[in-house]
């Protein structure tokens, strides 16, 4: 089945830096990548949409300057969340969408343990 | 808007049983894709199943099965012969094209032994 990867699982960092995460889907090209944010014991909150060489889409509420999202390829995305605070702490999942069968299942990434001190 | 609903916040089966759970959707549209994902206590998303609403047939992977019901827009699924591995949350998921997956709030399956 298809993979997705994320780097790295987990991160711990000082308040007011910039921490970036990547998104990698191993074995098919992706034109479409989620970025979800998941606090415990709930369900996936859809952050952006991110299509390969345009802008992210975000969702209302996000901050888009805070969580900066580039999807430089077929096969990568990354999630650069500046100035983090501690209550950017949280768990962050990306996806990407199969392009070859049109699109129709998503696979999810393993996820990334944030932190901020 | 699409909405997606699981009305079990919580379920626990003894191993080998047979569970079903919940999950039931409102969309004014006829043509939409219906998911079943699993999250064990890695956190790792993981496809159970899918439905394409165009199909009549349910959708069956191994001990996994639907009773899709489009009229009544309801999204079952059956665990048969349940296994301790699949403890996890599961969350029902409805996609419209190329529109983003809406999740459910989720259902906490917990398999004893």
């Amino acid at each position: 089945g298809a993979v997705v990867s994320q780097h790295p699982s987990r991160v711990i960092c000082k308040s007011g830096t910039s921490v970036k995460i990547e998104c990698r889907s191993l074995d098919f090209q992706a034109t479409t990548m989620f970025w979800y944010r998941q606090f415990p014991k709930q369900s996936l909150m859809l952050m952006a949409t991110s299509n390969e060489g345009s802008k992210a889409t975000y969702e209302q509420g996000v901050e888009k300057d805070k969580f900066l999202i580039n999807h430089a390829s077929l096969t990568l995305s990354t999630l650069t969340v500046t100035s983090a605070h501690p209550e950017d702490s949280s768990f962050y999942i990306c996806s990407a969408r199969d392009r070859v069968f049109g699109g129709e299942t998503q696979y999810f990434g393993p996820g990334t343990r944030l932190l901020v001190l | 808007a699409q909405t997606v609903t699981q009305s079990q916040p919580e379920m626990s089966v003894q191993e080998a049983e047979t569970v079903t759970l919940s999950c039931t959707y409102d969309t004014s549209e006829n043509n939409y894709y219906l998911f079943w994902y699993k999250q064990p206590p890695s956190r790792q998303m993981i496809l159970v199943i899918r439905q394409e609403a165009y199909k009549q047939q349910n959708a069956t992977e191994n001990r996994f099965s639907v009773n899709f019901q489009k009229a009544a827009k309801s999204f079952s699924l059956k665990i048969s012969d349940s296994q301790l591995g699949d403890t996890a949350m599961y969350f029902c998921a409805f996609r419209q094209g190329a529109q983003k997956l809406v999740f459910g709030q989720g259902t906490r399956l917990t398999i004893n032994p």
